[in-house]
């Protein structure tokens, strides 16, 4: 079965540190997208990408980057890790543009920065 | 700025209750309505969704009731049951607005049985 898995599932590290959070769909979907979830404010969207090449900023995307290389993968890099990164991230994927699509999400990263 | 408010943050309901849970939006530009469902350790799923050219969605237990001119939608969980204790977002999105999803802040449920 298709499917869209995150590693690793928990992850603590160190202000200042770079941190790569991966993303993996076996959808073969083009629209990958990365959220992060904080209690209050639900799912702010960080990037996305529509296909291979191309990556976009979100709403909150000061602090973290992408990358988009294959249909399958897009990583998402803290270039210098802060406190207020501590968080749960989700990877999406959905097989059309239109916001209609269903999104499919993995099962998320817990990521502590100390 | 958060363009779609959800409320109650959290929600205590007796087994056989009906559960609801309210969202506001303020982008009159938004065409499609989806609420996602999230179990602990999961990552959230598709629920049900509604389009603004009806007023109301069934699927089984679970009714989405809209309102264009309050810009208003909710969510109600008839017969509630304790495997419905999740957290729910509402969401909001429209095709000119980058297709992109936002996001209520969330509700956590708990049926009690």
């Amino acid at each position: 079965d298709a499917e869209i898995t995150q590693s690793p599932r928990h992850k603590i590290t160190e202000t200042g540190r770079q941190v790569t959070l991966a993303c993996h769909q076996t959808w073969n979907h083009n629209n990958m997208f990365w959220y992060r979830q904080d209690l209050g404010h639900g799912l702010r969207l960080i990037h996305y990408s529509y296909g291979v090449q191309d990556t976009n900023k979100g709403e909150v995307s000061d602090g973290y980057s992408v990358s988009r290389s294959n249909t399958e993968d897009l990583p998402l890099t803290l270039e210098s890790a802060a406190s207020s990164q501590t968080s749960v991230y989700f990877c999406a994927s959905r097989a059309g543009a239109g916001g209609f699509n269903e999104q499919f999400f993995g099962p998320g990263t817990r990521l502590t920065v100390l | 700025q958060q363009q779609v408010k959800q409320s109650p943050q959290s929600l205590i309901v007796q087994k056989g209750g009906i559960s609801i849970i309210n969202c506001a939006y303020e982008n009159t530009a938004f065409d499609y309505f989806p609420w996602y469902q999230q179990f602990p350790g999961k990552g959230p799923a598709l629920l049900i969704a509604i389009r603004p050219d009806v007023s109301e969605k069934k699927e089984g237990r679970f009714t989405i009731s809209f309102n264009k001119s309050a810009k208003q939608f909710s969510l109600h969980i008839m017969d509630s049951q304790p495997g419905d204790s999740a957290t729910y977002f509402c969401a909001a999105t429209s095709n000119n607005a980058g297709n992109m999803l936002t996001f209520g802040g969330g509700t956590r449920l708990m049926v009690k049985p």
